[in-house]
């Protein structure tokens, strides 16, 4: 049962460019939703975060929009850097106490 | 202010023997969670704790597998007999309060079964 889908393994693109990932979530009860940002060999580390009665979070170049009707929310990250390639995880929390429940991840690739 | 300190990095173990990850949490932190990552999946939640408690274990298999998190010193996440299967990274986070403001993972333990 994944409630949260990350439908795209992998997304490439060219620097400068809007990177947009994106995330589908099954559980309406979730009410709070994050975003993780994971390179080989290390931890996920926790980039922006949105709560469900928001539809907009901004934080410098990294942008989470939430669509509850549609349960679905996108990272965008503009403009993209070789530096932003990495895993990105978006994860939900709401019902189920302290825990986080994660999407598969998509690898994005961002080319000079 | 150290991260999240988990220890070892790698960690080898035969078939039947016991796993042992340790994980210390960020100073001030009384929340501690630990995920598996097995290859090519995203984490899945195991554990969640805090001082001498066990809140959330929800997604711990039913045998083999334990978790601590003592007054003194750090959570201990154990797996006895361990199997092929077990091998995955291993990834423990803290957080002051709940998850929502994101918690501060650690850089995981990667336990290969041999």
């Amino acid at each position: 049962d994944q409630q949260v889908k990350q439908n795209s393994p992998s997304l490439s693109v060219q620097e400068g460019r809007i990177s947009i990932l994106n995330c589908d979530y099954t559980n309406s009860m979730f009410d709070y939703f994050l975003w993780y940002k994971k390179y080989p060999a290390e931890g996920p580390t926790f980039l922006i975060s949105i709560s469900s009665i928001k539809d907009k979070n901004e934080d410098g170049r990294f942008t989470v929009f939430l669509n509850k009707s549609a349960k679905h929310l996108s990272l965008h990250i503009v403009p993209s850097q070789p530096g932003d390639s990495a895993v990105y995880f978006c994860a939900a929390s709401g019902n189920q106490g302290g825990k986080l429940i994660f999407g598969q991840g998509t690898e994005l690739s961002v080319k000079p | 202010n150290a991260g999240v300190m988990q220890n070892p990095r790698h960690l080898v173990r035969r078939r039947g023997q016991e796993a042992r990850l340790r994980c210390s949490p960020m100073k001030g932190h009384s929340h501690v969670y630990w995920y598996r990552q097995l290859p090519e999946e995203g984490l899945k939640f195991m554990v969640y704790l805090q001082k001498e408690n066990i809140i959330d274990e929800s997604g711990m298999p039913k045998e083999r597998f334990s978790a601590e998190f003592p007054k003194e010193g750090p959570s201990i996440l154990r797996i006895q007999q361990v199997v092929r299967g077990d091998s995955a990274a291993y990834f423990c986070a803290s957080s002051p309060t709940g998850p929502n403001q994101g918690y501060t993972f650690g850089s995981g333990t990667r336990l290969t079964v041999v």
